[in-house]
């Protein structure tokens, strides 16, 4: 059973850019989370999303990024004119759909995007 | 407002020796999850356990073990007899049930180096 996968795993772009993170779940996951984690620090929670829903979208910066989990393909986490401090590792995680409780959320690899 | 504190930024500590790391939370909500993950050199992050705030016995696995004690909101980690593999940095994370988001909360993280 495959894992979260993540591409790309490193992606470097210049300021202005766009730049395009991929996240495709475990199988029989519908949740996905995106989280952002800077240098030297934890991982800081930007969206939460379901098939064609975001949920949660309380820690995505308000301008140039979006995110969206169509119904087939990969979850996309979109940046629109990258500037440097957008460098950080970007993680995906995905869980199963809730039963009840809190479902464990199990993380791809992660995207080191680095601007320049 | 959630809260996860993990004070010990680095530890190093040399091959066979025990080490715990400490996690302090901070919750409004009686219903939360407890987590921890690994995160090895290779960056990928690594689901470990998940606790939940009723169940307060301690758990062991293998050489992990976990102490939760919710009179003192914390969550420790005792990874006993050390190996090389486990240097890493370890995270502690929070999420709470009325969020509806299952969003975690992660701390700032420690990193463990176990010295051969």
């Amino acid at each position: 059973n495959a894992g979260v996968m993540q591409n790309p795993r490193h992606l470097v772009r210049r300021r202005g850019q766009e730049a395009r993170l991929r996240c495709s779940p475990m199988k029989g996951h519908s949740h996905v989370y995106w989280y952002r984690q800077l240098p030297e620090e934890g991982l800081k929670f930007m969206v939460y999303l379901q098939k064609e829903n975001i949920i949660d979208e309380s820690g995505m910066p308000k301008e140039r990024f979006s995110a969206e989990f169509p119904k087939e393909g990969p979850s996309i986490l979109r940046i629109q004119q990258v500037v440097r401090g957008d460098s950080a590792a970007y993680f995906c995680a995905s869980s199963p759909p809730r039963q009840g409780g809190l479902e464990t959320q199990y993380f791809g690899p992660g995207t080191r995007l680095l601007v320049l | 407002a959630q809260k996860v504190t993990q004070a010990q930024t680095e530890i190093s500590v040399v091959e066979k020796e025990d080490v715990t790391l400490d996690c302090v939370y901070e919750t409004r909500d009686t219903t939360y999850y407890l987590f921890w993950y690994k995160q090895p050199p290779s960056g990928e992050l690594v689901f470990l356990i998940r606790r939940n705030s009723f169940d307060e016995q301690n758990e062991i696995s293998g050489r992990y073990s976990w102490n939760f004690q919710k009179s003192t909101s914390s969550f420790n980690f005792t990874i006993t007899a050390s190996q090389v593999v486990d240097s890493a940095v370890y995270f502690c994370a929070l999420s709470e049930s009325g969020t509806g988001a299952n969003n975690l909360f992660f701390g700032t993280g420690t990193r463990l180096t176990v010295i051969p």
